[in-house]
């Protein structure tokens, strides 16, 4: 399969641990997204990466949100001291360079935060 | 704030009808708009864009831009079951991120 992959795809913690997430786009695209969609919302946009630069990070994201794309493959999206209102889908998409709009999203990786 | 808004629905229209989806945007300079299609439990996929003024046509689907007015709509033609999902609609302020609105719930009724 060469969409775009997340791992894990369910994750339960409890309030005040880390978690991470892993995406791995398809190979050939450059940009890399992190959105996250809470139950009947849109996906809000978290950061966006072009090979390993982060170029973007919205400003709703707290300091508690740390993404990273080495060597401008895979990406991993950290949340550090959970909190209830981190849970919800976190989802992953990648374009290639000549962005047309259409995001390829990965399943998503749902976190739930007890 | 950059908005894009939707009426979250339900939409329930019956086979073989017009669904029509609508929404607006609250940023002039955006350039580009989307339509996706998210089943429940599933990710977004593209099904339409649109740059320009006017309309779109793709099979049975038909977009609608008016940047006057700010306004894009979603036309879906002999509507099916399997056309039943959450609408989002997404627009682009450069070309390297979307901004999504909420979504427009669909049931299509047999």
């Amino acid at each position: 399969d060469t969409g775009v992959s997340q791992n894990p795809r369910h994750k339960i913690t409890k309030r005040g641990q880390n978690v991470t997430f892993r995406c791995d786009p398809i190979s050939e695209h450059n940009r890399l997204y992190w959105y996250r969609q809470t139950l009947g919302q849109g996906p809000e946009f978290l950061t966006y990466f072009q090979n390993e630069a982060q170029l973007e990070k919205s400003r709703l994201l707290s300091d508690r949100f740390s993404a990273e794309r080495p060597k401008g493959s895979f990406s991993t999206l950290e949340i550090q001291r959970t909190e209830q209102g981190d849970s919800a889908m976190y989802l992953c998409a990648s374009s290639p360079d000549r962005n047309t709009g259409e995001l390829f999203f990965g399943e998503g990786s749902r976190l739930t935060v007890l | 704030q950059k908005e894009v808004e939707q009426n979250s629905g339900p939409l329930s229209v019956p086979e073989g009808a017009i669904a029509s989806l609508n929404c607006t945007y609250s940023d002039r300079g955006s350039q580009s708009f989307f339509w996706y299609r998210q089943y429940s439990g599933k990710s977004p996929e593209l099904i339409m864009s649109i740059y320009s003024n006017g309309d779109k046509e793709d099979g049975r689907f038909t977009a609608q831009l008016n940047k006057a007015s700010q306004y894009v709509s979603l036309l879906i033609r002999d509507s099916q079951p399997s056309d039943s999902a959450t609408y989002l609609c997404a627009a682009s302020y450069n070309t390297d991120k979307l901004i999504f609105g909420t979504g427009t719930r669909l049931q299509v009724f047999p």
